[in-house]
């Protein structure tokens, strides 16, 4: 089962602007990690943000995480064609399982 | 970071046979996951893979439908049995390539998409 929700499902945007994206998920987690997923392809780590940290940068993405909201944010700053991708928040369970949300599709037009 | 090929990338088959996916790490790993994304939505866990011992199976997966093998540390199999249409999907193999204080990185193969007529 999900783990995570996320919003918008879908997200149109200009090459150039920002792209954000949201996560909520449901249990106590000690890590959130974001995903990128090409069309047809496997996964591709992104970030992983810790439960004791607030932000955090890479490059051109930002995430946050409000544990008391249990929510996390992708910011991707200055959009490329390239980063046209499904975007999935992922969290653990059970110690070692990673269960992941139900992802954004962020369609960057050049 | 680890490789994982996997293949087939796609095939189209029969209901009611079987097809194996196959998943090579190019390092060892010690926990293997396979995942189904149906088209369009996000990734269900079918299960975890461990060298020398039993995948263990998430809910609404069983073993006989799909049967896993983990013969070593670099590989292992998915076997879709008895395929119906609704096993249509993107079949994911991954395995834990990075963990840093308790946080578990996966690495993914490419997916197999498979089309059940």
């Amino acid at each position: 089962s999900q783990q995570g929700e996320e919003d918008p499902q879908a997200l149109s945007i200009q090459e150039g602007e920002n792209a954000t994206m949201n996560c909520s998920y449901k249990t106590s987690i000690n890590n959130l990690q974001w995903y990128r997923q090409n069309s047809g392809r496997g996964l591709v780590h992104l970030i992983l943000i810790r439960s004791n940290e607030r932000e955090k940068h890479s490059g051109r993405l930002r995430v946050t995480l409000d544990t008391s909201k249990k929510s996390s944010s992708l910011l991707i700053t200055a959009s490329r064609a390239a980063d046209t991708a499904s975007y999935f928040c992922a969290t653990p369970r059970g110690g070692f399982k990673t269960i992941f949300g139900a992802g954004t599709r962020l369609f960057v037009k050049a | 970071s680890a490789v994982i090929s996997q293949k087939p990338s796609r095939d189209i088959c029969q209901r009611g046979t079987s097809l194996t996916i196959q998943c090579q790490v190019d390092s060892q790993v010690t926990m293997m996951f396979w995942y189904r994304q149906q088209p369009g939505q996000s990734l269900t866990l079918i299960a975890t893979a461990n060298q020398g011992s039993e995948a263990t199976y998430e809910s609404g997966f069983v073993i006989d439908k799909f049967p896993i093998s983990r013969p070593n540390l670099t590989f292992s199999t998915l076997t879709v049995s008895n395929m119906s249409p609704e096993d249509s999907s993107i079949y994911l193999c991954s395995a834990e390539t990075g963990v840093a204080s308790g946080a578990n990185v996966l690495t993914f193969g490419a997916g197999s998409r498979l089309t059940v007529l």
